[in-house]
């Protein structure tokens, strides 16, 4: 059974600090990998994702990920931290069946405070 | 763009009502999904629907119906509200093959 495990349940970082989220899978084949992003009050909307390729994937809002299928990791990345980037922050793998319907399996999220 | 659209947005319950739980898409995805979420759970699937006439459950379907009369709607029924409903509930749809969901921007449910 495929599942998605984000280690760290709270992060806090300064403004124009570097952060890193993590997040490690489990799955029998190539994962279909994503990140999400969930400001208060709202859906989740779409940083970016991994299908196949470069394993390095660039995103929106100058976020990036990198797959490891070595270590089983996707972790999210940003240089430099803005205040809007405050929130939470969701790791998901698919899996995509022949019948294209799409299983995805959530982690249980990061929340991310960033202080002046 | 609206996207996806739920409604309502917020809506408290008393133990034993019912309620459904609108979801509407603009974007002719094939495939939506109804999710709730819970502190520190993440997203669970509640159930999903490949096209109009087409529904399966997910992970947690007890307590919940779901119909697919159109391509666009996907509403979820609450028949006897339980506190263990007390959650928030989105609604996403996906294109064909390799690609993302598409989340509404949820409705909070609370029932006492």
């Amino acid at each position: 059974a495929q599942s998605v495990t984000q280690p760290d349940i709270h992060i806090t970082v300064s403004e124009g600090a570097s952060l890193e989220l993590r997040c490690n899978y489990s799955y029998g084949a190539t994962p279909y990998l994503f990140w999400y992003v969930q400001s208060p009050g709202q859906g989740l909307q779409l940083l970016l994702k991994y299908f196949s390729g470069d394993t390095l994937v660039q995103g929106i809002k100058g976020f990036e990920a990198e797959f490891k299928r070595s270590q089983s990791s996707f972790n999210l990345r940003k240089p430099s931290v803005h205040w809007s980037d405050a929130a939470e922050y969701f790791c998901a793998v698919g899996r995509m069946t022949t019948d294209s319907w799409g299983k995805f399996q959530f982690g249980a999220g990061t929340q991310v405070v960033v202080t002046p | 763009n609206a996207g996806v659209t739920q409604t309502p947005k917020f809506r408290i319950l008393k133990i034993g009502q019912s309620m459904t739980l609108q979801c509407t898409q603009d974007m002719n995805h094939n495939y939506m999904y109804w999710y709730r979420q819970d502190p520190g759970m993440g997203l669970k699937l509640i159930y999903y629907s490949v096209g109009a006439g087409i529904t399966d459950k997910g992970e947690v379907p007890n307590g919940y119906n779901v119909s697919r009369s159109t391509t666009e709607d996907f509403p979820l029924r609450l028949e006897l509200a339980a506190p263990s409903q007390t959650s928030v509930y989105f609604c996403a749809s996906k294109d064909r093959g390799n690609s993302p969901l598409h989340f509404g921007n949820g409705t909070r449910l609370t029932v006492t």
